[in-house]
């Protein structure tokens, strides 16, 4: 069966630091892949999906930025953080049919 | 595009009692609807997911929704919630292409001993 990982779980780290958050899925194979975050009391925000290796789609222009350099490996990043960045980041993967699949999450607190 | 609303942002019920959250969705094309449910500090888990047929929708943990096109509404019941049930309900659209998913904001549902 299929599997999501992502890691860190928590981060805490300081205003104009860079960010890495990795995403990994296990059991499957040419997944689409999606980053979330969700703000505290408000949905979800699609923030980059990729269809493939090296293919990334912006939804919301911003500071972060995704790469996608292996088939299952999604990558979240920021060379600078802003406080408006703290959230919870939501990895999400999707074969073949139309629903979408949530990893655990990961917490992060700019301070 | 598309939308969704979640008319409530919290719902308390006591246990045993039904529940019903509400969810209304817009759009231009047809659509498929999911529910998820979201525990403290975890992922989301898929619910249900409404994609043709049948109009009422089984999920797991004993829900079920019902899609009313003529009132663009996915409204998520169950007959008698447990407090594990306690959680935050969120209502999803999207269309053929499944690649920009539109939730609502949330429903927090507290289950009272």
């Amino acid at each position: 069966s299929q599997t999501i990982h992502q890691w860190p779980a928590t981060l805490v780290q300081p205003v104009g630091s860079p960010l890495s958050l990795e995403c990994t899925v296990e059991g499957t194979s040419n997944p689409n892949l999606y980053w979330y975050r969700q703000a505290a009391g408000r949905g979800l925000q699609l923030l980059f999906y990729s269809v493939g290796i090296g293919q990334i789609s912006s939804e919301v222009p911003q500071n972060l930025s995704a790469s996608r350099p292996q088939d299952r490996q999604f990558i979240l990043s920021s060379k600078k953080l802003l406080l408006s960045d703290s959230g919870f980041y939501l990895c999400a993967w999707r074969v073949g049919g139309v629903e979408q699949y949530f990893g655990p999450g990961t917490r992060l607190t700019v301070t | 595009a598309q939308s969704v609303t979640q008319l409530d942002s919290q719902v308390p019920v006591f246990e045993e009692a039904p529940v019903e959250l509400r969810c209304n969705y817009s759009s231009s094309v047809s659509v498929y609807l999911f529910w998820y449910v979201q525990y403290p500090n975890q992922g989301l888990q898929l619910l249900l997911k409404y994609l043709s047929g049948s109009t009422l929708v089984k999920g797991i943990n004993g829900f079920e929704a019902e899609f009313n096109k003529s009132q663009t509404s996915f409204h998520l019941r169950k007959p008698s919630v447990h407090i594990s049930d306690t959680a935050e309900y969120f209502c999803a659209v999207t269309t053929n292409t499944g690649n920009q998913f539109y939730f609502g904001t949330g429903t927090s549902l507290t289950v009272i001993p």
